[in-house]
């Protein structure tokens, strides 16, 4: 089992629709949550960071979190083409080293 | 992301060959990570770094891999003898001090190497 689950998609939307992004992760010891946005041919840009089970808002960008069902979720209201990328979930163990250990990214198709 | 500069973009090496990627950190920030990104295996953590040291490598192959992040100029990732298996995206971050709470990793736009 990996240690980061996260479903590839592609998952196709249309302009304005409320978009879901979700992952699991298998220890209970990974403390610190992380979304990252990657565009084709570039590197990861930060979107969310939290550590804490409950959801952080950032204007169109809700991060939710729930410890106890080992399970993590990104959701982008108003969804705009150029959110199309692909969205990868990042975790940290407490005390490792900073090595952050990353789901395989989920597809996103906004369509005008 | 802009402030972690990754050279070259795009590299072609042929068997056997070697590699050389380089990283500058953003102004300030004096951790320094690599990953490798492959399409059916994501990102990958590969080596942590601070000015001459090395503090975690857990996630290098044991051979033709090596890093360094000298006093002076940019984070070197070294690739000897490379293989196609090598072909990959080799993303740098950097960080400013302790990571997390409080600060942030930023990556550069990787270098994408291809071996032929």
């Amino acid at each position: 089992q990996k240690e980061v689950e996260q479903d590839p998609g592609p998952l196709s939307v249309p302009e304005g629709a409320i978009v879901s992004l979700n992952c699991t992760y298998s220890n209970s010891a990974f403390q610190y949550f992380m979304w990252y946005r990657q565009y084709s041919r570039k590197g990861p840009e930060l979107l969310m960071y939290t550590y804490s089970s409950g959801n952080k808002e950032d204007g169109r960008f809700t991060a939710q979190v729930d410890k106890s069902s080992k399970y993590i979720s990104l959701f982008i209201r108003d969804s705009q083409p150029s959110d199309s990328a692909t969205y990868l979930c990042a975790i940290l163990k407490a005390g490792n080293n900073r090595k952050l250990i990353w789901g395989l990214g989920t597809s996103l198709a906004v369509n005008p | 992301n802009a402030g972690v500069m990754q050279n070259p973009r795009h590299l072609v090496r042929r068997r056997g060959q070697e590699a050389r990627l380089r990283c500058s950190p953003m102004k300030g920030h004096s951790h320094v990570y690599w990953y490798r990104q492959l399409p059916e295996e994501g990102l990958k953590f590969m080596v942590y770094l601070q000015k001459e040291n090395i503090i975690d490598e857990s996630g290098m192959p044991k051979e033709r891999f090596s890093a360094e992040f000298p006093k002076e100029g940019p984070s070197i990732l070294r690739i000897q003898q490379v293989v196609r298996g090598d072909s990959a995206a080799y993303f740098c971050a950097s960080s400013p001090r302790v990571f997390p709470p409080g600060n942030t990793i930023y990556f550069g736009e990787g270098s994408w190497l291809t071996v032929v």
